[in-house]
């Protein structure tokens, strides 16, 4: 298995643009995370689904941030307008819910707002 | 607030060292503890899964306990070695919650 895929590895981007990353989970599983990782904060989940529906989203920052799962092979977390402030990597993790949740990541997206 | 502490902050040890990895968490539901490890630059590995019917894990060189009533877990590496040099987090579910909460991580450098 590939493992949990990300792309763009790293991206860089002026204040004000979108920014859309892309996650494709381990075949099979069913929960999908998305993470941010920033020196001052550490891993802060930002939202996650199961069989494809949000179960949480609390730790969305803000409107700007949204993100889609259409699909079980597929995901997306977007930003618009991207701000400075948004410079962070940005992880995707996914686990297979049979009790264990074991949750296995992708190699992250480093972004940087300009 | 559950909470997850990791201490120390950072550690650095000479090669063949056997060290211990300290994690303390608030929560007396812990459903499961993974440890994590990453290398700078890099995403994360999880090293070991220990479920809250288990006491320990192993895996090589690695050890992983748990002592739910004291909330305490740690990671046990033996023979240190300069290839363990990285940074290892800790980081538990709750009930069924899929939702893992995190340390903040142990920098280790192993030194040659």
């Amino acid at each position: 298995d590939a493992g949990v895929i990300q792309s763009p590895r790293h991206e860089v981007t002026e204040m004000g643009q979108e920014v859309t990353l892309r996650c494709k989970p381990i075949s099979g599983h069913n929960s999908l995370f998305w993470y941010r990782q920033t020196m001052m904060r550490g891993l802060e989940l930002l939202i996650y689904f199961n069989n494809n529906v949000p179960i949480d989203d609390s730790g969305m920052p803000e409107d700007r941030f949204s993100a889609k799962m259409p699909n079980a092979s597929f995901s997306t977390l977007k930003i618009q307008p991207s701000e400075p402030r948004d410079s962070a990597v940005y992880f995707c993790a996914s686990s297979l819910d049979k009790g264990y949740n074991e949750q296995f990541f992708g190699p992250g997206t480093r972004l940087t707002v300009l | 607030k559950q909470e997850v502490t990791q201490i120390p902050a950072a550690l650095s040890v000479p090669e063949g060292e056997n060290l211990v990895l300290n994690c303390s968490f608030t929560d007396s539901a812990i459903y499961n503890l993974q440890w994590f490890r990453q290398d700078p630059g890099k995403g994360l590995t999880s090293l070991l899964l220990i479920q809250s019917s288990q006491r320990e894990q192993t895996s090589g060189r690695l050890n992983a306990s748990l002592d739910k009533s004291s909330g305490r877990s740690t990671l046990y590496i033996a023979a240190s070695q300069p290839g363990d040099s990285a940074t290892y987090l800790c980081a538990h579910n709750a009930g069924n919650n899929r939702k893992l909460i995190w340390g903040l991580g142990t920098s280790l450098a192993v030194n040659p």
